[in-house]
């Protein structure tokens, strides 16, 4: 098992380009979620889905989409970079709690600079 | 809303020194708690988990915690630490799993011979 996959590992942009942060997973698990993490902070929850079909916000959605077509993948879309966006990106996914060892697993991170 | 602190940015502890990272959380009814760390440059790793039950938790890598619903807390202990486990630590909650953690600010443990 490779556990959840990020890529890149590392991207510039530009303010106003779009890109899409790619995650993947081959635990079949039913939720995944992104967070980006900044400084003194800790992590914030940008959006989640509970499985294929169906995602939701949360603490930070704007200047973000995702879409989940598979139960694997759940990519990331800046529609148009912005420096504040400058931030290092987590995808994580786990099962619903209840089953057996269940957690959430996170990838290695996505770090974006946007200049 | 669910908010976690962690008053402690930043700790320094001699090696083979006990541990205590603290961890206050504002939830209305019992959430889920966990505690998380994170290497330099690293995704993060759980280190325990309460869901419900006792209200001391065993972890991976001689880590305990206790929650105590009466303070909110769930502070994290460990009682001899090594230097491998100079890292940043999150505490983190959730209402109804873990899809929707909300995380503290992190605190970094530095640990000196």
């Amino acid at each position: 098992n490779a556990g959840v996959t990020q890529t890149p590992k590392f991207q510039v942009l530009k303010t106003g380009q779009s890109m899409t942060l790619q995650c993947a997973q081959d635990m079949n698990h039913e939720y995944m979620s992104w967070y980006r993490q900044d400084p003194g902070m800790g992590l914030r929850l940008i959006h989640y889905s509970v499985g294929a079909g169906i995602t939701d916000q949360g603490e930070v959605p704007n200047g973000y989409n995702v879409s989940r077509s598979t139960t694997e993948d759940f990519p990331l879309r800046l529609l148009s970079a912005a420096p504040s966006q400058t931030s290092v990106y987590f995808c994580a996914s786990s099962r619903p709690i209840g089953q057996t060892n269940t957690e959430a697993f996170f990838g290695q991170g996505t770090r974006l600079t946007v200049v | 809303a669910q908010s976690v602190t962690q008053p402690d940015i930043h700790i320094t502890v001699s090696e083979g020194a006990s541990l205590e990272l603290r961890c206050n959380y504002s939830y209305g009814a019992t959430p889920y708690l966990f505690w998380y760390v994170q290497s330099p440059g690293q995704g993060l790793q759980l280190l325990l988990k309460y869901f419900s039950g006792d209200t001391l938790v065993q972890g991976i890598k001689g880590f305990e915690a206790e929650f105590k619903r009466s303070q909110s807390s769930f502070n994290l202990r460990k009682p001899s630490v090594h230097w491998s486990d100079a890292a940043e630590y999150f505490c983190a909650v959730g209402r109804t799993g873990f899809q929707k953690l909300v995380f503290g600010t992190g605190t970094r443990l530095l640990v000196s011979p």
